[in-house]
């Protein structure tokens, strides 16, 4: 079976405190590794998609990495406003469904 | 990145009665939309992929003559949930994907409150 982990659990930042978040997967057949964030009580919003090992997205204070057994988002430099659960969902086998991780919790503080 | 319109938002009704939630890829054609319920602090629970034109695949444990399905068109697929319980009260989501490996987009959600 498919599964996802994201740790930590949740994570609690200063303004400018670089840090990052760990999706660790264990899939048959990876097609694609799907980074979201959402705000409480929205639905996701995209952020990257991952397709091979090695393979870098960047996007302001966000970069996502991918390997064969994990994937980081790294937040440098964040800003309060960079708070709110980002979740790692992955694409596998012959199927189009997302399976989702349970979410990193991120909170920056100015 | 494209734009997928859930409504209601928010919705509130009784026990025993049911409750449409209608999904709309805006600004490109959905071969494949996704439903989602989500519990308070805990992450995303697949439902069921519906494919335009064809019948909904649902996930095990989910009651399919109680949570119905329809994707009638490449823009439109919608929720009924029937004879609705306060065990129903939760935050539905929906996404919408244009191709095979290609990102889903997610609506802004729908609170059901059932009383």
């Amino acid at each position: 079976e498919d599964q996802v982990t994201q740790s930590p659990e949740a994570l609690r930042l200063q303004e400018g405190e670089s840090s990052s978040l760990n999706c660790s997967y264990t899939v048959s057949g990876l097609r694609g590794l799907f980074w979201y964030r959402q705000d409480p009580g929205k639905g996701p919003e995209f952020l990257f998609t991952l397709y091979s090992a090695g393979e870098e997205k960047e996007k302001e204070r966000l970069k996502a990495t991918l390997t064969k057994k994990e994937s980081f988002l790294h937040i440098t430099a964040p800003k309060p406003e960079d708070s709110a659960t980002y979740l790692c969902a992955v694409q596998a086998g012959g199927f189009q469904k997302l399976v989702f991780g349970t979410g990193t919790r991120l909170l920056v503080s100015p | 990145g494209a734009v997928v319109s859930q409504h209601p938002s928010r919705v509130i009704c009784k026990s025993g009665t049911s409750v449409k939630i209608e999904c709309r890829s805006l600004d490109f054609q959905a071969t494949t939309m996704f439903w989602y319920r989500q519990f308070p602090k805990q992450s995303l629970m697949l439902m069921a992929t519906s494919n335009e034109g064809s019948k909904a695949t649902y996930e095990q444990g989910v009651e399919k003559d109680k949570f119905l399905i329809n994707h009638a068109s490449l823009t439109l697929s919608t929720l009924t949930v029937t004879s609705a319980h306060p065990e129903d009260s939760s935050f539905y989501i929906c996404s919408a994907s244009w191709r095979e490996l290609a990102e889903a987009f997610f609506g802004q959600g729908t609170r059901l409150t059932v009383v």
